[in-house]
């Protein structure tokens, strides 16, 4: 199915592990984003990309990695998780520049 | 820095009963203001990108304008299933594509 897809769509995990959150898009789209939603902060972007290879960070990159080898996924990895990562995480992509955004469904991720 | 400002906050209202929603912001240089849909327990889905001051878009009961500061989105005889978050989003000229987006505003729309 043509979209953009995130998995898992629920995680629970320990503080101090690593997880990473999986983001897949049909579309070619050149840019994807990884934000964070949190009550009180609403969207909060996390890391960038350009085109497969190219990231860069966002508001609030610590403690989060990313890679980008194929145009079509962009995972995002807690090297070691902590409870102030509990959050809703959702990845985006758009076609370029002057261009809005598709949403994926979100992964709700919980560290205890 | 770039600034978005969605008020109110919270917004309820009756079947029927038209309102605004409000986003005010600041950008260097605006490329585009983007307004988005979001149910609970969903990823925000667009609805509208508007790109210089006067500039109008309509979708069903939602109709969202544009002054060079601030942004409204209309919801005439709004229903039920209106019922959603509101984010609004913009993206300044030197932004590299990013979106900056507001807080939102929480609409409920009581039959």
């Amino acid at each position: 199915d043509a979209g953009i897809t995130q998995s898992p769509r629920y995680k629970i995990t320990e503080t101090g592990r690593q997880v990473t959150l999986m983001c897949h898009q049909t579309w070619s789209h050149s840019y994807m984003f990884w934000y964070r939603q949190d009550l009180g902060h609403g969207l909060r972007l996390i890391y960038y990309s350009a085109a497969a290879d190219i990231t860069d960070k966002g508001e609030v990159p610590d403690g989060y990695v990313v890679s980008r080898s194929k145009t079509e996924n962009f995972p995002l990895t807690l090297e070691s998780a902590t409870r102030s990562q509990t959050s809703v995480y959702f990845c985006a992509s758009s076609a370029g520049i002057g261009y809005g955004y598709t949403f994926g469904s979100g992964t709700r991720l919980t560290v205890v | 820095e770039d600034q978005v400002t969605q008020s109110p906050e919270a917004l309820r209202l009756q079947e029927g009963e038209s309102s605004s929603l409000n986003c005010s912001y600041t950008v260097s240089g605006l490329r585009g203001l983007f307004w988005y849909r979001q149910d609970p327990g969903k990823g925000p889905e667009f609805l509208f990108t508007l790109y210089s001051a006067g500039e109008e878009k309509e979708k069903e009961r939602l109709k969202a304008t544009l002054t060079k500061k601030e942004s409204f989105l209309h919801i005439t005889a709004p229903k039920p299933e209106d019922s959603a978050t509101y984010l609004c989003a913009v993206q300044d000229v030197d932004s590299w594509g990013k979106l900056q987006f507001g807080a939102g505003t929480q609409v409920v729309v009581t039959p």
